[in-house]
């Protein structure tokens, strides 16, 4: 099946600074989010992009179908944003969402 | 955008019990959910995919006969725990896709935290 790679797995920032989150898959795919996942658990939708480049404020993605990657770019970070960062695909010709291991940013006061 | 419900959000149950977790789509009709579970600092794995009027397919390793999946109608999903054990303590986690415009971006639950004693 395919595989989706994370970096980096944990990431502390001083408040303000700026981040870029990478994400690697193995295969072809059809979709590809971005979530949040704050204390509680919840999981919060970032981005919904398969491919091209999409903004929502202080945060930002592209993916690269056909290099098989995805960035979560992360500007003027602040405390709210800490949490675990999943990328998820779902496989061409598939149907399920495979997640990766994650990247846990703690952003610091 | 979409928003997915769980009941409950919190059990605590005993070992040998059955637990019942229920997992709607609120402002949209959904043929397929999505139960995941999740172990503490871990990602997310998929337990079994849910399709409205047919029987769940259930990934490997998974036993369908301990977790009994149901989805009743395009709302509605429910993750039945039979005989829970102390092992099975974790987070559960529904999703559901919503289609549109040819999109099938997925929303999740806010989770349900099982703890079997």
């Amino acid at each position: 099946g395919i595989q989706v790679e994370q970096s980096p797995p944990d990431l502390i920032l001083q408040e303000g600074a700026n981040s870029t989150l990478r994400c690697n898959f193995s295969d072809s795919v059809n979709n590809l989010q971005w979530f949040h996942q704050n204390p509680w658990g919840q999981l919060i939708n970032l981005f919904y992009i398969p491919s091209g480049t999409k903004q929502n404020g202080r945060l930002s993605a592209t993916t690269v179908a056909t290099e098989r990657y995805s960035l979560l770019y992360i500007s003027s970070s602040q405390t709210t944003d800490s949490g675990v960062y999943f990328c998820a695909v779902e496989q061409t010709g598939g149907f399920k969402t495979i997640f990766g291991a994650g990247t846990r940013l703690f952003v610091k006061a | 955008g979409a928003v997915v419900s769980q009941h409950p959000s919190r059990v605590i149950c005993k070992s040998g019990t059955s637990v019942k977790i229920e997992c709607r789509s609120l402002d949209f009709q959904a043929t397929t959910m999505f139960w995941y579970r999740q172990f503490p600092k871990q990602s997310l794995m998929l337990m079994a995919t849910s399709n409205e009027g047919s029987k769940a397919t259930y990934e490997q390793g998974v036993e369908k006969d301990k977790f009994l999946i149901n989805h009743a109608s395009l709302t509605l999903s429910t993750l039945t725990v039979t005989s829970a054990h102390p092992e099975d303590s974790s987070f559960y986690i529904c999703s559901a896709r919503e289609p549109s415009g040819g999109t099938y971006e997925q929303y999740f639950g806010p989770g349900t935290r099982l703890t079997v004693t």
